[in-house]
């Protein structure tokens, strides 16, 4: 039973434009939820978080929503740049698992010039 | 010094080999991980060491045996691997065991090919 989903394997933006990654989960006591980013042959990188006690979180050009109520978060990234391609985790952690992190199958974002 | 090294950047080895990889971090981070992740997935957790203490490990084969010698070092011993064990091996770690914030500074992995 996978607790968070993330539906879109692939996405394709125009530089410039506005990427909108998307994630679903399951579990309603999941405390913190975070994307990470991941190039090819690298360890992933932690891009930003969001505790369940809020709905928006922004550094920068990321900005993180959360929607309790649909359980559903997204990550926005404004304006998108040839360097944002890559692949987005979106992961999830809550106490009763140990806040070891849930992760989603990620999704391959791809900037476009 | 905000990273985490691992060595080798990329291992090849036969089915009969013993070998080790190995993972440094100098920020004082008390959790470490020991994560594999196969092409077009998500990394899937093998061990997590908390306090230089084994305190999870995801029903691992025992042909995979972890190694915390000290606070800042992670070793991973692998003997008698098999094909399907070909992966990236990424080591982790995090500021605090049961850090919930679930922040965690990544190397750049082990390839690791068995043959």
């Amino acid at each position: 039973d996978q607790q968070v989903k993330q539906n879109s394997p692939s996405l394709s933006v125009q530089e410039g434009r506005i990427s909108i990654l998307n994630c679903d989960y399951t579990n309603s006591m999941f405390d913190y939820f975070l994307w990470y980013k991941k190039y090819p042959a690298e360890g992933p990188t932690f891009l930003i978080s969001i505790s369940s006690i809020k709905d928006k979180n922004e550094d920068g050009r990321f900005t993180v929503f959360l929607n309790k109520s649909a359980k559903h978060l997204s990550l926005h990234i404004v304006p998108s740049q040839p360097g944002d391609s890559a692949v987005y985790f979106c992961a999830a952690s809550a106490m009763d698992s140990n806040y070891q992190l849930i992760w989603g199958a990620g999704t391959k974002l791809i900037i476009k010039p | 010094d905000t990273e985490v090294t691992q060595t080798p950047k990329h291992l090849v080895m036969g089915m009969t080999n013993k070998k080790s990889l190995k993972c440094e971090q100098h920020m004082g981070h008390r959790a470490m991980y020991w994560y594999k992740q196969k092409a077009k997935k998500p990394p899937e957790l093998m061990f997590v060491y908390s306090y230089e203490k084994l305190s999870i490990n995801e029903s691992v084969p025992s042909r995979f045996s972890p190694e915390c010698p000290n606070s800042s070092l992670l070793n991973l011993h692998l003997h008698a691997l098999q094909p399907e064990d070909s992966a990236l091996y990424l080591c982790a770690s995090s500021q605090d065991p049961g850090d919930y914030t679930g922040e965690l500074f990544f190397g750049e992995g082990s390839r690791l090919t068995v043959l």
